[in-house]
């Protein structure tokens, strides 16, 4: 069975930094490219960032690129984002997702971003 | 980027009908569009990817239709389960866009 456990989140103040991982279980990882999509409280989905399986390829949503790294360690069975001078308009649930057409999804984790 | 329009932002229906949501992209995205439900307080789950496959597990009655800009997802027999918010999803670049979704109430 595919799993994707996000970890990570919390309450952060503006400026502040913060990483997120996802673990990945019940499939080989290192075969998938992987995504990052987050959900403002009431609002639709947004992506955010993805990579390819070897980290060839990576993109990001103009709202964050600068400011947030995704990378893996196929290694680990690990997805991570790094997130810097988070902002206000940060906060979210971030899934992680696996493969091109978000064939899975984590359960989500939350990131408040408020002093 | 590419522009999902999706329509209706809600809908009222009851158990047994057929319901209708449709997705238009800003310029042309081939058959790179997939659908999701998500349900409250759960994460989204594929129902449909490019276009119109069915992802496993998921039952007959979900379909998608479309290409180019206009892309049609039909539930052919509403079900109470089937309660929850779909989105579409324009695959063919990046940055990859979702529509604002179509929420499905009962009457």
């Amino acid at each position: 069975e595919v799993q994707l456990v996000e970890s990570g989140g919390g309450l952060v103040q503006p400026g502040r930094s913060l990483k997120l991982s996802c673990l990945a279980s019940g499939f080989t990882f290192s075969n998938y490219g992987m995504n990052w999509i987050r959900q403002a409280p009431g609002k639709g989905l947004e992506w955010v960032a993805s990579i390819s399986s070897s980290s060839s390829y990576i993109y990001y949503a103009d709202t964050v690129k600068g400011r947030f790294t995704i990378s893996r360690d196929n290694a680990k069975n690990t997805l991570y984002l790094q997130m810097t001078s988070l902002r206000s308009e940060d906060t979210a649930l971030y899934y992680c997702a696996r493969g091109g057409d978000y064939e899975n999804w984590g359960q989500g984790v939350m990131v408040t971003v408020s002093s | 980027d590419i522009v999902m329009t999706q329509s209706p932002t809600s809908m009222s229906i009851s158990v047994g009908d057929r319901v209708t949501m449709n997705c238009k992209a800003s310029q042309n995205v081939g058959s790179n569009v997939d659908w999701y439900q998500q349900k409250t307080g759960q994460s989204p789950k594929l129902l449909i990817y490019k276009a119109s496959n069915r992802y496993t597990g998921v039952p007959d009655r979900f379909t998608g239709s479309g290409s180019g800009t206009d892309f049609t997802f039909t539930i052919s027999n509403m079900q109470a389960e089937d309660l929850a918010v779909y989105y579409c999803m324009q695959s063919n670049s990046y940055p990859f866009t979702f529509g604002s979704g179509t929420k499905l109430e009962i009457k």
